[in-house]
């Protein structure tokens, strides 16, 4: 079992700001790292899987970098939008080679207009 | 391409009942893995199926287990349930490994009275 850890637990911005947040995982043995973005009624839904020490990666507005010697990866949000509202999940894996993701409780981001 | 299919997505049980739930993963995915969310909890693995094999199991009692057919279809299926197994049922499908993104379905909830 790897102990996933999310911070902060939730987070209210105004629409425009940026934000990021934080997700460290054991750095030990470690495979890959993913995020997820999950809306209430809906299923989550992939943004990245990142597996090489210092990767970064894009999609929109939204990246996230990873640092697997000290097991953490941030996820930033630029000028944030209403619809970024959602709760964020990260998730790792270990070398086993299966797909047994351990997730964090996740990072509940609230963007008021 | 459709997406992940979860059935049924509501059911409500009593204790000491059983239940199946059913997974139909994206067409050419050979690993379906099922996590279970509870109240507080985050996403918790519960078992991966991988070309109709168990890969991975997590913690939990045996009074959970679990199939996958030739098609890639996956069933869980709880026996003895109990008031604590209320909880979202999601299952994912992905390619060979864990650097290849999941794809999570709509889920199913189950309520035990």
């Amino acid at each position: 079992i790897l102990n996933v850890e999310q911070s902060p637990q939730s987070l209210h911005v105004q629409e425009g700001d940026s934000t990021n947040f934080t997700c460290s995982f054991p750095s030990s043995n470690f495979y890959a790292l993913h995020w997820y973005r999950w809306e209430t009624a809906k299923s989550p839904e992939a943004l990245f899987v990142m597996t090489l020490n210092g990767d970064e990666k894009k999609k929109g507005r939204i990246s996230a970098t990873l640092n697997t010697k000290e097991g953490y990866s941030y996820l930033y949000i630029k000028g944030s939008q209403p619809e970024d509202s959602a709760t964020y999940l990260c998730a790792s894996l270990d070398q086993t080679g299966a797909n047994n993701l351990f997730f964090g409780t996740g990072t509940r981001l609230t963007v008021i207009p | 391409k459709a997406g992940v299919t979860q059935t049924p997505r509501y059911l409500i049980k009593t204790r000491g009942q059983q239940v199946t739930l059913s997974c139909s993963p994206i067409s050419g995915h050979r690993s379906v893995s099922w996590y279970q969310q509870t109240p507080g909890q985050g996403l918790q693995f519960l078992f991966e199926y991988f070309s109709e094999t168990q890969r991975n199991k997590g913690n939990f009692p045996g009074r959970f287990s679990g199939r996958q057919f030739s098609n890639s279809r996956s069933e869980m299926n709880v026996s003895t349930l109990e008031l604590g197994d209320s909880a979202l049922y999601l299952c994912a499908s992905s390619g060979t490994s864990g650097a290849y993104t999941q794809y999570f379905g709509p889920g199913t909830r189950l309520t035990v009275l």
